[in-house]
């Protein structure tokens, strides 16, 4: 069964705006990681937070963690058409890497 | 990160045959991983494949549908067995590694089962 629940499903902004996607989860974990699927492709692993750590960015991507709300957010800032892809989370507790459903996010030219 | 590859990229499958996916990893690494993505759904592991014993399958996954092999730390196959439309979906072969086990996907097998 799927551990992450994102929020939303799908997102659609213009072009220069900022994205924001949430994920929480249910059990206690080691890390959490955000990945990028374009058209049902291979998934880009876009950032890894390890559970001691509360905030972190890589370019113009910023990923905060809360393990006391159980919950992550991915923020995008100044999005691109290239952007448009589908957003995963994953929380990785003893062995396993278990995915979120996902956000579609759609940028706007 | 890994360098993973996966052949084939994609098949078109009559109903009742088997399919071998092939992922090939540019580096040794213990454990690879096998998941499905059903079409507009999220990834499901099916299976955790180590090197020199049986791989193990999660909830809802069997040996006879989804047999695995495992002959050394670079190479992985996941066969798709007597196939049905609903096996129709993307096929990740996956590896972790590093000091916090980042997770580093192929390209994804897309399966159609006619």
């Amino acid at each position: 069964s799927q551990q992450g629940e994102e929020d939303p499903q799908a997102l659609s902004i213009q072009e220069g705006e900022n994205a924001t996607m949430n994920c929480s989860y249910k059990t206690s974990i080691n890390n959490l990681q955000w990945y990028r699927q374009n058209s049902g492709r291979g998934l880009v692993h876009l950032i890894l937070i390890r559970s001691n750590e509360r905030e972190k960015h890589s370019g113009r991507l910023r990923v905060t963690l809360d393990t006391s709300k159980k919950s992550s957010s991915l923020l995008i800032t100044a999005s691109r058409a290239a952007d448009t892809a589908s957003y995963f989370c994953a929380t990785r507790g003893a062995q396993k890497l278990v995915f979120g459903q996902g956000t579609r996010l759609t940028i706007n030219p | 990160s890994a360098v993973i590859s996966q052949k084939p990229s994609r098949d078109i499958c009559q109903r009742g045959t088997s399919l071998t996916i092939q992922c090939q990893v540019d580096s040794q690494v213990t454990m690879m991983f096998w998941y499905r993505q059903q079409p507009g759904q999220s990834l499901t592991l099916i299976a955790t494949a180590n090197q020199g014993s049986e791989a193990t399958y999660e909830s809802g996954f069997v040996i006879d549908k989804f047999p695995i092999s495992r002959p050394n730390l670079t190479f992985s196959t996941l066969t798709v067995s007597n196939m049905s439309p609903e096996d129709s979906s993307i096929y990740l072969c996956s590896v972790a590694g590093g000091d916090y086990n980042e997770q580093f996907f192929g390209p994804g097998t897309r399966l159609t089962v006619l």
